[in-house]
């Protein structure tokens, strides 16, 4: 049974880099029809896909970020990892890693997710 | 503001059936198949339902969901107090290349 569990620095100032990093037990991030995701949630607000990063290592991000935003593979096989630079308070949310089970554009799902970590990011 | 719109909110009383909708366009819920996610404070979300209408292995068979055109449904029957939490929908954008959400609805169990 795979798991994912977040981990990083939670409190940033604004300007800095954020640096998480998902560990994930039970499989490998190298192998499957998986997309290994970030997506955050500001609070009391929606679910926003921050980007993703498929097995062989393309990485895609959501535009409105794609400047910020770069997601890697671990030098291991179960990590993967997010940067997001020039941060400020509006990056302030819980950020959470999935695995998105992708067989086609029109089948995929995340399952399962992280438990989640808050990023804070203020002066 | 969520590229697939659901209501803020539903309410309904226990064993009775509520339904929560989900609409977007033809670029994701018009060229794919949705999701569906119950929220737990604090904690993760958890899959509930997968394309459009396939429940994981666990969820009980009172969680259904539907797909017709560019919105999505997901409908709950038999009511329980432990059902008061939070849902939201997603499903794949051919235009964002990427997963769009919406925007959760709570449930409230009156």
């Amino acid at each position: 049974q795979v798991q994912l569990q977040e981990s990083g620095p939670g409190l940033l100032k604004p300007s800095q880099t954020l640096s998480l990093t998902c560990n994930v037990s039970g499989g490998s991030v190298r192998s499957g029809n998986y997309y290994w995701s970030w997506i955050r949630q500001p609070a009391g607000k929606g679910l926003e896909w921050i980007g993703h990063i498929y097995t062989n290592g393309s990485a895609n991000c959501n535009p409105s970020l794609k400047s910020r935003v770069a997601i890697s593979l671990g030098t291991s096989n179960n990590q993967f990892s997010l940067k997001l630079s020039s941060v400020t308070a509006t990056d302030t949310a819980v950020y959470y890693c999935a695995r998105l089970i992708y067989y086609d554009s029109k089948y995929n799902w995340f399952d399962p997710w992280g438990q989640g970590t808050l990023v804070t990011v203020s002066s | 503001q969520s590229v697939l719109t659901q209501p803020p909110s539903a309410s309904e009383t226990p064993g009775q059936r509520v339904i929560i909708s989900c609409s977007g366009s033809n670029s994701n819920i018009g060229s794919g198949t949705v999701n569906w996610y119950q929220q737990l404070p604090g904690t993760a979300p958890k899959l509930l339902i997968y394309s459009n209408n396939q429940r994981p292995s666990g969820v009980p068979d009172r969680f259904s969901g539907s797909k017709s055109g560019t919105s999505a449904a997901l409908a709950i029957s038999g009511l329980q107090s432990e059902d008061e939490t939070d849902y939201f929908c997603t499903t794949w954008d051919d235009s964002l290349n990427g997963v769009v959400f919406g925007g959760g609805t709570k449930l409230t169990v009156l």
